[in-house]
């Protein structure tokens, strides 16, 4: 069965560094999604991806975050300087285009970001 | 999109039948309604979804009352590995917005 695959599973950095968060979509799906769940509290909306351009995107998708779709494969999340509050799960989703009102989105199994 | 209530937390004793409920009454003619879970901080897993008729597939059912203002998700057999936070969405079709919006869900219990 396809899936996404994130990697890495687990990275810790430190406060100030850029990290990037790697993601490859499920082949021949058009949308794609970064979500993020803070320890104990609610999945929350990053920003979504069609057509090689941002679609939509959350208040806390703000300048220090980017994505982009290098290769036609990756799908990458930057957090150009990190802060203590981004530490968290990253999941990565992506969406068949098809149907695309009903169709579900497909999650990653997260990268676990550990700011220190 | 329209908002959901869940019950905060359920138990079930592992093979039988788990019906874990959702209100949202505010959900208009084109809204969806879909199901998803986490077990433990993995990534949220599709469930089920639909629109305003029953649906089945092989992990569960989805019963929508006639008016559409609430919704069951039905684990026929539930297993231990079935315990897991059970979120309700429901999801709007105008606008470009495709993304999920997730509640609190229903933390599943599934006792042996």
């Amino acid at each position: 069965e396809p899936e996404v695959t994130q990697t890495p599973s687990h990275q810790v950095t430190q406060m100030g560094q850029e990290v990037i968060l790697r993601c490859v979509p499920i082949s021949n799906h058009l949308y794609f999604y970064w979500y993020r769940q803070i320890l104990g509290q609610k999945v929350e909306f990053l920003v979504s991806f069609y057509n090689n351009e941002i679609s939509e995107k959350s208040e806390i998708f703000d300048d220090q975050f980017s994505v982009e779709r290098p290769d036609g494969s990756n799908f990458t999340l930057k957090i150009r300087s990190t802060k203590l509050e981004d530490s968290a799960m990253y999941f990565c989703a992506s969406q068949d285009g098809v149907r695309r009102e009903n169709t579900e989105a497909f999650f990653g199994q997260g990268t676990r970001l550990t700011v220190v | 999109d329209a908002k959901t209530t869940q019950p905060t937390s359920m138990d079930c004793a592992e093979g039988r039948a788990a019906n874990l409920p959702c209100n949202h009454s505010t959900i208009s003619g084109n809204e969806y309604v879909y199901w998803y879970r986490q077990i433990h901080s993995q990534g949220p897993q599709y469930i089920i979804h639909g629109l305003k008729n029953n649906e089945t597939n092989e992990m569960a059912s989805l019963i929508i009352t006639e008016d559409r203002k609430s919704s069951t998700l039905i684990l026929p057999h539930a297993t231990l590995r079935d315990t897991a936070v059970y979120y309700c969405i429901v999801r709007s079709l105008s606008g470009s917005a495709r993304q999920l919006t997730f509640g609190s869900g229903t933390q599943l219990t599934v006792l042996p």
